[in-house]
């Protein structure tokens, strides 16, 4: 079965420390791959996604992302978190921008 | 990046009365937009899928007469949820797509509906 899964339901981390938030997929083939970002009262913003071609994608916000085929993961890094990164992340995958499977979403949170 | 407004933030109302939900593109054409449900520290699940003019395409398990979805213009779409129970309570958000974007999604704040 299809399916993607964000290990930690929520993770706290303190400012300017590195973060890394992981997903890992089940997919028939190799999907589309996208991290997307909400804070609160506002809609999922596309932080990056990874279509082919190099395996680790930049991203907005200073985040990026590798690719690991053989261990079917996209995780998802930050050298240096600021307190304005705290959201909620979600990864997702599928065959096209649309039709996307969700994780359930990692809560961040930033201690000062 | 474009906008995508919905309207309500959050709405209650009681067992059997019916509800719309609004989302509105405000500076672009939204071609297609989709409407997901969320449960608690659950992942969103794709409710239906609606382009502009032609009747919403519902995935499967989801009841198109309970969840009437219209999309009569390029810049709004509304989900009503008709005669809601309580099991209908839930967080509902809608995405949209246009052209020249590059296919990518830009999605409402999301809206949260309690039913007593």
């Amino acid at each position: 079965a299809q399916s993607v899964t964000q290990p930690d339901i929520h993770i706290t981390v303190s400012e300017g420390a590195s973060l890394e938030l992981r997903c890992n997929y089940s997919y028939g083939a190799t999907p589309y791959l996208f991290w997307y970002v909400q804070s609160p009262g506002q809609g999922l913003q596309l932080l990056l996604k990874y279509f082919s071609g190099d395996t680790l994608v930049q991203g907005i916000k200073g985040f990026e992302a590798e690719f690991k085929r053989s261990q079917s993961s996209f995780n998802l890094r930050k050298p240096s978190v600021h307190w304005s990164d705290a959201a909620e992340y979600f990864c997702a995958v599928g065959p096209s921008n649309y039709q996307l499977i969700w994780g359930a979403g990692t809560k961040l949170i930033i201690k000062p | 990046g474009a906008v995508v407004s919905q309207h309500p933030s959050w709405v209650i109302c009681k067992s059997g009365t019916s509800v719309k939900i609004e989302c509105r593109s405000l500076d672009f054409q939204a071609t297609t937009m989709f409407w997901y449900r969320q449960f608690p520290k659950q992942s969103l699940m794709l409710m239906a899928t609606s382009n502009e003019g032609s009747k919403a395409t519902y995935e499967q398990g989801v009841e198109k007469d309970k969840f009437l979805i219209n999309h009569a213009s390029l810049t709004l779409s509304t989900l009503t949820v008709t005669s809601a129970h309580p099991e209908d309570s839930s967080f509902y958000i809608c995405s949209a797509s246009g052209q020249g974007y590059g296919g990518e999604l830009f999605f409402g704040e999301g809206s949260r509906l309690t039913v007593l």
